[in-house]
């Protein structure tokens, strides 16, 4: 799988949006962006994907840019809830299955 | 629908002993991953199952083992056990093998060796 790049961390304040940046700067046309989270002593959550168009659900949004070389989770609302590690993957998308490559993540810490 | 369970959730083990781990995966999937968490080396990909056939495996030693059975149900066993293996064993099902579809991680198990 490309490689992405994420901040080590970030903090945000309760009841605020948090912007989650990913480089992916070598991603391939066949590429899903895909969100995962791990809260604290849990395993991954799947949070999001998309492939080029923004993509939405009941959890965050997903930007894409135009060019596909970067991406944004966006949490509208975050809640202490929503502290977690944030993985952003990329995932071929032609037959067959590859594990994820989890990279180490933006440590996402919320103020109350 | 009920989630991934693993069992045990605990486990300790010294070394050289070998360990086998369990999986149920989400009613319906048919694919199961199993990856390590460690502090140092974070999470890496194991193996992943569909149908009964391994399909990928990740970069990690033959001691690493694992099966599915016809019910989709996973096991992973581990032989000669070393300190480094102490890790969270995380278990993944997702519907099918393609990938775009999610994954859902049981809350692994722990293991610790002595």
């Amino acid at each position: 799988d490309a490689k992405t790049t994420q901040p080590n961390s970030m903090e945000s304040n309760e009841e605020e949006p948090v912007h989650l940046p990913c480089n992916h700067s070598t991603i391939s046309g066949t590429d899903y962006i895909h969100w995962y989270r791990q809260l604290p002593s849990q395993g991954p959550e799947y949070v999001i994907h998309g492939l080029t168009s923004n993509v939405n659900n009941r959890m965050a949004s997903l930007a894409i840019a135009e060019d596909r070389k970067s991406s944004t989770l966006i949490l509208h609302r975050a809640t202490l809830r929503d502290a977690a590690v944030y993985y952003c993957i990329l995932r071929y998308s032609g037959g067959g299955a590859d594990g994820l490559t989890f990279g180490k993540g933006t440590h996402l810490i919320i103020q109350p | 629908k009920a989630g991934v369970t693993q069992t045990p959730r605990y486990l300790i083990k010294t070394r050289g002993q070998q360990v086998t781990l369990s999986c149920s995966p989400i009613s319906g999937h048919r694919s199961v991953s199993w990856y390590q968490q460690t502090p140092g080396q974070g999470l890496q990909f194991l193996f992943e199952y569909f149908s009964e056939t391994q399909r990928n495996k990740g970069n990690f030693p033959g001691r690493f083992s694992g099966r599915q059975f016809s019910n989709s149900r996973s096991e992973m066993n581990v032989s000669t056990l070393e300190l480094g293996d102490s890790a969270l064993y995380l278990c993944a099902s997702s519907l099918a093998t393609a990938n775009y579809n999610e994954q859902f991680f049981g809350p692994g198990t722990r293991l610790t060796v002595l």
